[in-house]
C-alpha cells in the first residue's frame, strides 16, 4: 500500500501571500489531520477531517483553514502568512472511526519557509 | 486533557550500549500511548504502540517500550543501538473513546556515536 504523500514538499514565500498544501491518505483511510513542527512549540494538532467534515481543531488562528475532498484527499491553506507559520507541517491518516484503536500515520511533511 | 513530558531532550550513547527514553503522561482518562521516530528531514515513522493488553510492547527496529500504568509513563528500551538510530524520538498519546488525534511530548534527540 501507498503511504501518506505530501505535496509539495518545499515552499518558500513572502509575508502576507498565501498558501496551500496537499496531502494524499493511504488508501481506505477516511481521516486526515494536520500537524505544525517547529522548533519552539515541537509538534501541535491543527485540525482533522473526516468524510469531508472538519471534526477537531487545534488551538491555531482561524488563517489556517483546511478541507477534504470526497476521495478523501485534503488541503491546508494559510492565509496572510507571517514568518511565526515557517514550518514543517505534517498530515496523518487514518482509518478515523471511533473505537478501532485508531493509528496514525504521517507522511513526510511540507517544509514552508516564510521570508 | 492529555499532556506527555519527555524528561530529556537530548540523550547521547556509544553504539551497541543500551538506551531508555524516558516519557510521562498525564490524563483523567485511560490513553493510547504511541513512540514514533523522525529521521533528519523526513515525517514520522511509527515504531511502536500500546493499545490495551500486554504492557510490554516490541515495535521494528529492536525497540520495545513498557507501560507503567501506576507510574503513567511509557518507556521506550533499545538492548543495543547502532549508529542509525540517530534521530529524534516523540512519545504520543491519544484518547482512546474518542478519535486519534495525538498529543505529542517535546522529543528526545537519540545521539548515537562510534
Amino acid at each position: 500500500k501507498a503511504g501518506v504523500t505530501q505535496t509539495p514538499r518545499y515552499l518558500i514565500k513572502t509575508r502576507g501571500q498565501q498558501v496551500t498544501l496537499s496531502c494524499s491518505p493511504i488508501s481506505g483511510h477516511r481521516s486526515v489531520s494536520w500537524y505544525q513542527q517547529t522548533p519552539g512549540q515541537g509538534l501541535q494538532f491543527l485540525f482533522e477531517y473526516f468524510s469531508e467534515t472538519q471534526r477537531n481543531k487545534g488551538n491555531f488562528p482561524g488563517r489556517f483553514s483546511g478541507r477534504q475532498f470526497s476521495n478523501s484527499r485534503s488541503e491546508m491553506n494559510v492565509s496572510t502568512l507571517e514568518l511565526g507559520d515557517s514550518a514543517l507541517y505534517l498530515c496523518a491518516s487514518s482509518v478515523g472511526l471511533a473505537g478501532t484503536k485508531d493509528t496514525q500515520y504521517f507522511g513526510p511533511g511540507t517544509r514552508l519557509t516564510v521570508l | 486533557a492529555q499532556s506527555v513530558t519527555q524528561l530529556d531532550s537530548q540523550v547521547p550513547v556509544f553504539e551497541e550500549a543500551p538506551v531508555e527514553l524516558r516519557c510521562n503522561y498525564s490524563s483523567s482518562v485511560s490513553v493510547y500511548l504511541f513512540w514514533y521516530v523522525q529521521y533528519p528531514n523526513q515525517g514520522l515513522q511509527l515504531l511502536l504502540k500500546y493499545l490495551s493488553g500486554s504492557t510490554l510492547v516490541k515495535g521494528i527496529n529492536g525497540f520495545e517500550a513498557e507501560f507503567n500504568k501506576s507510574q503513567t509513563s511509557f518507556h521506550l528500551r533499545k538492548p543495543s543501538v547502532h549508529i542509525s538510530d540517530t534521530a529524534e524520538y516523540f512519545c504520543a498519546v491519544s484518547p482512546p473513546s474518542g478519535y486519534s488525534t495525538l498529543t505529542f511530548g517535546k522529543g528526545t534527540m537519540l545521539l548515537v556515536s562510534p
